[in-house]
């Protein structure tokens, strides 16, 4: 069975600062991971993908095959970064998303 | 370009009580899939939908049953309501190009339901 843990349930920063937001998963196949984000009365939606080791919004994370984790990570932490984030990881074959239990993360100023 | 809408936003049923919520998907989407989230915790998938078939489905009961019309909308329709059913039910949809191949989904705000 797939499995996704986000060990930190409220994570606070300081404006400036760096940020990680960790995630570690199970998963007997090869994973295909995401990072979600919901801010403030506004739906789900995705933030990056593993695959395209792209960066958003000064995000990025780096799968971990041999730690089995999907740490998200932003150098200079904004205020607008406040919000739930959410880790997942995509099955194709049951054609699902599993999600953690997400991170809600504050950053003050 | 029209984004996921879900219908109702919130409602209220008691138990033993049936309940059907709305989903519309986003323009040119063929698949959608339902979420549940409870309080506190991340969504859950509750079942997968393409060309108006069932083709994935998560750890629910049979009382969680759906439909996929030929507009690709669709509808999560649960019976005989448990109090734990209180929760917020998400719909996303995706241009899975063969039956949801891929992570990336877009959301509805959801639907809040509250069983007494």
């Amino acid at each position: 069975a797939q499995r996704v843990t986000q060990p930190e349930k409220l994570l606070s920063v300081f404006k400036g600062a760096p940020v990680e937001l960790k995630c570690n998963y199970s998963y007997s196949g090869s994973p295909e991971l995401f990072w979600y984000v919901q801010y403030s009365r506004q739906r789900l939606q995705l933030l990056l993908r593993h695959i395209s080791r792209e960066s958003i919004k000064g995000f990025t994370a780096d799968l971990n095959k041999g730690e089995t984790s999907f740490h998200l990570k932003k150098p200079f932490a904004q205020e607008e970064d406040s919000a739930m984030y959410y880790c997942a990881l995509f099955s194709g074959s049951a054609r699902q998303l599993t999600f953690g239990s997400g991170t809600q993360l504050t950053v003050l100023p | 370009e029209t984004g996921v809408t879900q219908s109702p936003t919130h409602l209220i049923k008691t138990r033993g009580q049936q309940v059907t919520l709305r989903c519309s998907s986003q323009s040119g989407h063929n698949t959608v899939s339902w979420y549940q989230q409870a309080l506190g915790q991340g969504p859950q998938f509750i079942f997968q939908y393409y060309r108006e078939e069932e083709n994935g489905r998560g750890n629910f009961p049979p009382r969680f049953s759906g439909l996929q019309f030929p507009n690709y909308s669709s509808e999560l329709n649960v019976n005989a309501l448990e109090l734990d059913d209180s929760a917020l039910y998400l719909c996303a949809s995706s241009l899975g190009g063969g039956g949801g191949k891929t992570g990336e989904l877009f959301f509805g705000e959801g639907s809040r339901l509250t069983v007494l």
